[in-house]
């Protein structure tokens, strides 16, 4: 069966550090993974995409990275900040539809 | 950038009862809207996959007799939870996607149902 899988406990780190969160994938080939954000109540809002043939794409204090060969994504924030806590998930693109992880929690403590 | 209106933003219903949830996408023109369910701490578990003018895709195992989607034109999606039983109690969440190319998604807001 396609699974997507991400940690699912919380990660907590502290303010000015950087988080690193894991999305790991079987059975797909995606033309590209997405990260999106999601506050408690809320809808996931979109932050960065990276498609198969990139390695690695940033975006302010965001980095990802895409290995297909390891069907693995990390995603980096650097300088964490307590208002980078929120769920994280990541998503991929296949056969037209979008699959979601189930998230994981990031707390940045001050 | 591009918003995407759901309502209502929660409801509380009895057994038995149907409920409308509406996604709107405001400034664009949404070919295609997803429609997704979360359980509190898991994934958002994608129940069908709404083209505007013709019939909803619906995913293994959701009903389409009880979860009906209506995509009238560009801007509006519907889904309407029929006959509605304490399992159907969740958080729906639609999503839009601008145009053939894009590759966004953007959210609604969510509606969190409650069925007594």
């Amino acid at each position: 069966s396609q699974k997507i899988e991400q940690n699912s406990e919380a990660l907590n780190i502290q303010e000015g550090k950087t988080a690193t969160l894991t999305c790991n994938y079987t059975n797909y080939s995606p033309a590209y993974l997405q990260w999106y954000r999601q506050d408690p109540g809320r809808g996931p809002v979109f932050l960065l995409l990276i498609r198969e043939n990139e390695k690695e794409k940033r975006k302010e204090r965001l980095k990802v990275t895409f290995d297909t060969t390891l069907k693995q994504s990390l995603f980096h924030i650097t300088a964490s900040q307590p208002a980078d806590s929120a769920t994280y998930l990541c998503a991929l693109y296949n056969f037209n539809k979008f699959y979601f992880g189930s998230g994981t929690k990031l707390n940045v403590k001050p | 950038g591009a918003v995407v209106s759901q309502h209502p933003s929660w409801v509380i219903c009895k057994s038995g009862t149907s409920v409308k949830i509406e996604c709107r996408s405001l400034d664009f023109q949404a070919t295609t809207m997803f429609w997704y369910r979360q359980f509190p701490k898991q994934s958002l578990m994608l129940m069908a996959t709404s083209n505007e003018g013709s019939k909803a895709t619906y995913e293994q195992g959701v009903e389409k007799d009880k979860f009906l989607i209506n995509h009238a034109s560009l801007t509006l999606s519907t889904l309407t939870v029929t006959s509605a039983h304490p399992e159907d109690s969740s958080f729906y969440i639609c999503s839009a996607l601008p145009g053939q190319l894009n590759e966004k998604l953007f959210f609604g807001s969510g509606t969190q149902l409650s069925v007594l």
